[in-house]
């Protein structure tokens, strides 16, 4: 079992929808991110969160220690929203900045 | 400042022949990580450096890898004798070293080895 779970693997939705991306992970964390790759490889961080919530523009991540799982909302999808989305993990006990990635989300958006 | 670059974007080599990739991190960075990452699947880790030296390497570096960030700034990744299995995206990403640090990414170099 892989230490970071995403769900679903694929989502496709209509322009407009409010979509829900799902991490779970099965180790201590000092941070979650959710990061978006591109067709072509480049990776952008998204949120880096360690608890709680974060917003920004129509994207909110949320974070439940206890529950060890994460969302990733978008709300007004738009078709320059697909992408995949990738929730990684820095677990307690590595060192520097290593992280534990889940395999993606990949989602596409519809006009 | 122009982000992380990695160079080539693209490389097609044959069994057998050695490739070698560069990263240039953010200046100002100094820890560079190598992560592999192929299709479907989401990024491997590889290895580590702060400044010059290489302080972790994973498991899935075998002794055809080798990885060297001589002088603090840029790194390089070098693959002898590979193998159709190394076929994968290359990814190096920068931060700085205080605690949870974000990342930056490069776009990476994708390797087809025929």
């Amino acid at each position: 079992k892989n230490e970071v779970e995403q769900s679903p693997q694929n989502l496709t939705a209509q322009e407009g929808e409010f979509i829900t991306i799902n991490c779970s992970y099965s180790v201590g964390i000092s941070a979650l991110h959710w990061l978006q790759q591109h067709p072509g490889g480049g990776i952008v961080s998204l949120f880096m969160l360690s608890s709680g919530k974060k917003k920004h523009g129509r994207l909110i991540a949320t974070i439940n220690i206890q529950e060890k799982h994460s969302s990733l909302h978008i709300t007004a999808s738009h078709p320059r929203d697909s992408a995949v989305y990738i929730c990684a993990v820095r677990p307690k006990e590595t060192s520097g900045s290593r992280l534990t990635f889940g395999e993606g989300t990949q989602l596409t958006v519809n006009p | 400042d122009t982000g992380v670059s990695q160079d080539p974007r693209h490389k097609i080599t044959k069994r057998g022949q050695n490739v070698t990739f560069r990263c240039d991190p953010i200046s100002e960075h100094n820890r560079l990580y190598w992560y592999r990452q192929t299709l479907g699947q989401g990024p491997e880790f590889l290895t580590y450096f702060q400044n010059e030296a290489q302080l972790e390497k994973s498991r899935l570096l075998s002794d055809r890898f080798s990885a060297e960030r001589p002088k603090g700034s840029f790194s390089t990744l070098e693959i002898q004798r590979t193998e159709q299995g190394d076929s994968a995206m290359y990814l190096c990403a920068s931060s700085w070293d205080f605690f949870n640090s974000p990342l930056h990414f490069g776009n990476g170099t994708r390797l087809t080895v025929t």
